[in-house]
């Protein structure tokens, strides 16, 4: 069984400084890895994804992602943050051949100018 | 990119009445859908994997006579909440698998907000 773990509920961060979601996960062979930012009351958002290749992953409105295999993680940054940043960030893991997808239970992001 | 949409957004119903959701993928043909099912301030849970042509394949511990799933095309899954109950009430998300053309992405619908009250 494949599993995700986002160990903070909460992250508070000031606008302009460096900001990190961790992710941890669990899977049976290669992980598909993503994360998606959810803004209240909207649907999901993707950010960005690790396949394969590159372990840092660029993704939307500056984002990027970390694959650590060793340490099992997929920690979500960005060097600087916006106030716009805050929203509910998602990381989740995909089983490649049925397709379905598991979910952390998520993190909220708080930029304070 | 492809869009998936979801209708309605939002809706309101009595206890006791069914509700009908749909979810299309609008530019790619999509044989697999999912419905997941998000509390507020939580995760979103996997209900059901919609396959186009057969039987919905069910989570544990999820109701499959009360949750309708069909997938009647290419383009279209419906979940119908039967006997709606107010603890029904959440955040319905569906996401469409696009397996076109040696691709093998999802793309997730803006989500229905349901309330039975």
């Amino acid at each position: 069984a494949q599993s995700v773990a986002q160990p903070e509920d909460q992250v508070n961060v000031a606008e302009g400084n460096p900001l990190t979601v961790k992710c941890t996960y669990s899977v049976s062979g290669n992980p598909y890895l993503f994360w998606y930012v959810q803004y209240p009351n909207r649907g999901l958002q993707f950010l960005l994804k690790y396949i394969t290749g590159d372990n840092l992953v660029k993704g939307s409105y500056g984002f990027e992602a970390e694959f650590n295999k060793s340490q099992t993680s997929f920690h979500l940054k960005k060097p600087s943050a916006l106030v716009s940043d805050s929203a509910l960030y998602f990381c989740a893991v995909r089983d490649t051949n049925a397709g379905k997808s598991t979910f952390g239970d998520g993190t909220t992001l708080t930029v304070k100018p | 990119g492809a869009v998936v949409s979801q209708h309605p957004s939002r809706v309101i119903c009595k206890s006791g009445t069914s509700v009908k959701i749909e979810c299309r993928s609008l530019d790619f043909q999509a044989t697999t859908m999912f419905w997941y099912r998000q509390f507020p301030k939580q995760s979103l849970m996997l209900m059901a994997t919609s396959n186009e042509g057969s039987k919905a394949t069910y989570e544990q511990g999820v109701e499959k006579d009360k949750f309708l799933i069909n997938h009647a095309s290419l383009t279209l899954s419906t979940l119908t909440v039967t006997s709606a109950h107010p603890e029904d009430s959440s955040f319905y998300i569906c996401s469409a698998r696009d397996q076109g053309a040696g691709k093998d992405e999802q793309f997730f619908g803006p989500g229905t907000r349901l309330t039975v009250l």
